[in-house]
């Protein structure tokens, strides 16, 4: 069965303070990657989409990286709007489900002026 | 575009009641899905369809119907709704079937009493 773990649950940063938040998964083949962003009261917003281990994509303050393992987002110097819980989620290649995205429970981000 | 629509925003229901949440796409997308959101659980897969006269179950049907008559529309019958229905549901779509972003609706909060 696919699992996704995120880490930490929360975390507070100061404005401009960088750091990391984590994606274990584990699916019998990566389909892909997908991180989201989602505001209190609104629905998932689209960020990344990892296919390979050694992949980065980058957007703005935001990078996200890629192992066979893991996933990284990588906040640099954040601003108070980068508040928001961060989703990840993996596609898996064959099994019952093919399309379906399994979620983690989300990384709660805030960061304080 | 308007992108992913649902209707309505909030319900309130008593247990038993059925009602239809609404969820239509404009981008001409093949694959539609529906999650229900809880706290502490992540978003789960309730129903997906892969085309137009296609759907098939996700993690957690049970209460929960579905119909793909049009490319655009992609309704969420509860046929009685019970209080462990209370949730936050979430339509979605994207363009392929694997691989590719989805892109998610605004909610519909449902209390069930």
């Amino acid at each position: 069965e696919d699992q996704v773990t995120q880490s930490p649950e929360a975390l507070r940063l100061q404005e401009g303070e960088s750091s990391s938040l984590n994606c274990s998964y584990t699916v019998s083949g990566l389909r892909g990657l997908f991180w989201y962003r989602q505001d209190p009261g609104k629905g998932p917003e689209f960020l990344f989409t990892l296919y390979s281990a050694g992949e980065e994509k980058e957007k703005e303050r935001l990078k996200a990286t890629l192992t066979k393992k893991e996933s990284f987002l990588h906040i640099t110097a954040p601003k108070p709007e980068d508040s928001a819980t961060y989703l990840c989620a993996v596609q898996a290649v064959g099994g019952g489900s093919n399309y379906k995205l399994t979620f983690g429970k989300g990384t709660l981000l805030t960061v304080n002026p | 575009n308007a992108g992913v629509t649902q209707t309505p925003k909030f319900q309130v229901l008593k247990t038993g009641q059925s009602m239809t949440l609404q969820c239509a796409q404009d981008m001409n997308h093949e694959y539609m899905s529906w999650y229900r959101q809880d706290p502490g659980m992540g978003l789960r897969l309730i129903h997906y369809s892969v085309g137009a006269g296609i759907t098939d179950q996700g993690e957690v049907p049970n209460g929960y119907n579905v119909s793909r008559s049009t490319t655009e529309d992609f309704p969420l019958r509860l046929l009685s709704a019970a209080p462990s229905q209370t949730s936050v549901y979430f339509c979605a779509s994207s363009r392929r079937l694997a691989g590719d972003e989805q892109f998610f609706g605004p909610g519909t909060r449902l209390t069930v009493l």
